[in-house]
């Protein structure tokens, strides 16, 4: 069965203070691995997807890392507004087709002044 | 390019009744997936459905129910309501529901049941 833990579960960081969030994965054929952001009461938003080891993808004050067994979210000199859930999903080798997503119960981020 | 849509936004029901929850995907795409977000937790994947078939489902039982329309959106049903089922319901969609393929998620309907 296909496992995703994140961690941590949360993390308060003050303004301009760099971090990395942690997402392990247990999978039988990795497709793609999945980043979102969800605000309070709101659907994930999409950030990044990571298809194979050693691959690297950046958007503003955030990047994602992927080796075989993890993947890492940094977080460079984050400001307030990226406070939120940070989620992680993977999608595995599905053998009753399509593209389902497992996800982990991700890690709640809060930027401080 | 509208995204996905759903609604209602939020909804409260007591044990034992029936619900239907609508979802519209984004323009373009043919695949739409349900998932079930309880308090505190990841989603939960319930079923996808590509062209008007059911093509993929989790471990979730029969009285979770779902159709998807020729214009592609979609609808999950939910018989004999428990107390547990309160969560939020998330739909997303993707092109073709293709392997690899993203998946960009509605805002979520926050069903309660009392």
């Amino acid at each position: 069965e296909d496992q995703v833990t994140q961690s941590p579960e949360a993390l308060r960081l003050q303004e301009g203070e760099s971090s990395s969030l942690n997402c392990s994965y247990t999978v039988s054929g990795l497709r793609g691995l999945f980043w979102y952001r969800q605000d309070p009461g709101k659907g994930p938003e999409f950030l990044f997807t990571l298809y194979s080891a050693g691959e690297e993808k950046e958007k503003e004050r955030l990047k994602a890392t992927l080796t075989k067994k993890e993947s890492f979210l940094h977080i460079t000199a984050p400001k307030p507004e990226d406070s939120a859930t940070y989620l992680c999903a993977v999608q595995a080798g599905f053998t009753g087709g399509g593209n389902k997503l497992t996800f982990g119960t991700g890690t709640q981020l809060k930027v401080e002044l | 390019e509208t995204g996905v849509t759903q609604s209602p936004t939020h909804l409260i029901k007591t044990r034992g009744q029936q619900v239907t929850l609508r979802c519209s995907s984004q323009s373009g795409h043919n695949t739409v997936s349900w998932y079930q977000q309880a308090l505190g937790q990841g989603p939960q994947f319930i079923f996808q459905y590509y062209r008007e078939e059911e093509n993929g489902r989790g471990n979730f039982p029969p009285r979770f129910s779902g159709l998807q329309f020729p214009n592609y959106s979609s609808e999950l049903n939910v018989n004999a309501l428990e107390l547990d089922d309160s969560a939020l319901y998330l739909c997303a969609s993707s092109p073709t529901g293709g392997r690899q393929e993203t998946q960009y998620f509605g805002p979520g309907t926050r069903l309660l049941v009392l």
